[in-house]
């Protein structure tokens, strides 16, 4: 089945405690990303990446960290999270050069940050 | 710069009623345009999209969405709603004109409370 993990899916945390968010995807997607979910504000983008070891900053990339050393994996890191980033995280992925094919996204992280 | 505008924070319709989730957007060039489901504690769903072609496009479980150029809007529509219906809807368009080409921008997201 074509999917996108995300684990865990509910985080709580204090300030400080470096955590990692792992996403994988199975469909062999060169394009990944990560997004966060605030009421209101709709889904904002954290980080991309194009192919493996291509990442860039998105819309809201402060206080993130991203690596792609595989095609399959995007891990969304947070060195030293903070209140002000306890949000619903999601991880997608997709075609790269073919923009009219419709993105998959994984189940969503729930973070808290105390 | 590049948007999607969802004015409506939330929809209620009765059950079997027809129902719209409005959706206008602002982009450089012809358009991508999508529609996604959150049910809860659930990912986003994907229901439908416009790329190029017939306006009306049909979409996952019952929906379908408009795309209107002049009035840049892109109006998802049920004929019959359903209970089962009840979620968060947002709408999205691709920005392929910049590098970051997988990119998607979303509206701020519609509640659709369907009533028995």
């Amino acid at each position: 089945e074509a999917q996108v993990t995300q684990n865990p899916r509910y985080l709580i945390t204090v300030t400080g405690k470096k955590l990692t968010v792992t996403c994988s995807q199975n469909m062999n997607h060169e394009y990944m990303s990560w997004y966060r979910q605030d009421p209101g504000l709709g889904l904002r983008q954290i980080y991309y990446s194009m192919n493996v070891e291509v990442t860039d900053k998105g819309d809201v990339p402060e206080g993130y960290k991203v690596s792609r050393k595989e095609k399959r994996n995007f891990p969304l890191i947070l060195e030293s999270p903070s209140p002000n980033q306890t949000s619903l995280y999601f991880c997608a992925s997709s075609f790269r050069d073919r923009s009219s094919y419709e993105q998959y996204f994984g189940p969503g992280t729930r973070l808290t940050v105390t | 710069a590049q948007s999607v505008a969802q004015p409506e924070d939330q929809v209620n319709v009765a059950e079997g009623n027809p129902l719209t989730v409005k959706c206008t957007y602002s982009v450089s060039g012809n358009p991508y345009l999508f529609w996604y489901v959150q049910y809860p504690n659930r990912g986003l769903q994907f229901l439908l999209k416009y790329i190029t072609g017939d306006n009306l496009v049909k979409g996952s479980y019952g929906f379908e969405a408009e795309f209107n150029k002049s009035q840049t809007s892109f109006h998802l529509k049920k004929p019959s709603a359903l209970v089962s219906d009840s979620a968060l809807y947002f709408c999205a368009v691709r920005d392929i004109r910049s590098s970051n080409t997988g990119k998607l921008i979303f509206g701020q997201g519609t509640t659709l409370q369907v009533k028995p």
